[in-house]
């Protein structure tokens, strides 16, 4: 167990939807990190938040968002959900600003089905 | 943008085999980290390397940073079932970038 949980664990809707998904991360950290993560694509990193601030951009749709709450938790809303959105998204965690030498610690994932 | 290519992509092996597993770039990378996936869990973190030419050992495992720290490698010594899973090596880019570049991964499976 990683410290990291995310909510929920499984999720089907349907295309042109709107999800949530939820992370809350290890006690303490102050740096979340979204991924998603599918077959062809592997692992990517979506975007990284620190003490509520965004803090990085990597490969993440305009239609999708984030936010971190002042107390730490973490949602990504995905919107106009298409077929190919289908996959597991997992949420990390890590003390501070990632360096040399951080650890990320993943949470169990949620993985989402578009159909 | 930075790629990890990582090879190969599926490997099945007895119980009791060794193995390798690469990790390549064109890339250079201030550190590279490996992991370890099971399925429906998130990866976690087995070792980061940070100096070129860097060797790290946890039990039977052997991981090795290139010279250049372009490329990695990971070695498993007499496999065991418990072994099985899908590794993944992610780069952190030089320059400060907080950006990890994961490769796709290799899906070990021992069998026993």
């Amino acid at each position: 167990d990683s410290g990291v949980t995310q909510t929920p664990k499984h999720l089907i809707t349907a295309t042109g939807q709107r999800v949530t998904l939820r992370c809350s991360p290890r006690s303490g950290d102050l740096s979340v990190y979204w991924y998603q993560q599918s077959l062809d694509q592997g692992l990517q990193f979506l975007i990284q938040y620190y003490n509520g601030e965004e803090r990085a951009k990597g490969n993440i749709l305009e239609r999708f968002s984030a936010q971190q709450f002042p107390d730490l938790h973490s949602e990504l809303n995905l919107s106009s959900l298409e077929l190919g959105d289908s996959a597991l998204y997992f949420c990390a965690s890590s003390v501070g600003i990632r360096g040399k030498g951080e650890t990320q610690y993943f949470g169990p994932g949620t993985r989402l089905l578009v159909l | 943008t930075q790629l990890l290519e990582q090879s190969p992509q599926f490997l099945s092996i007895q119980e009791g085999e060794n193995l390798t597993v690469y990790c390549n770039s064109s890339s250079v990378f201030s550190s590279l980290q490996w992991y370890r996936q099971e399925p429906g869990e998130g990866p976690v973190l087995l070792v980061t390397v940070v100096t070129g030419g860097e060797v790290k050992k946890l039990k039977r495992l052997t991981f090795q940073f290139g010279d250049a720290r372009k490329d990695s490698s990971l070695h498993i010594t007499a496999a065991q079932p418990g072994d099985t899973g899908l590794y993944l090596c992610a780069g952190e880019s030089q320059g400060g970038s907080e950006k990890l570049v994961f490769g796709k991964g290799t899906k070990l499976t021992v069998n026993p």
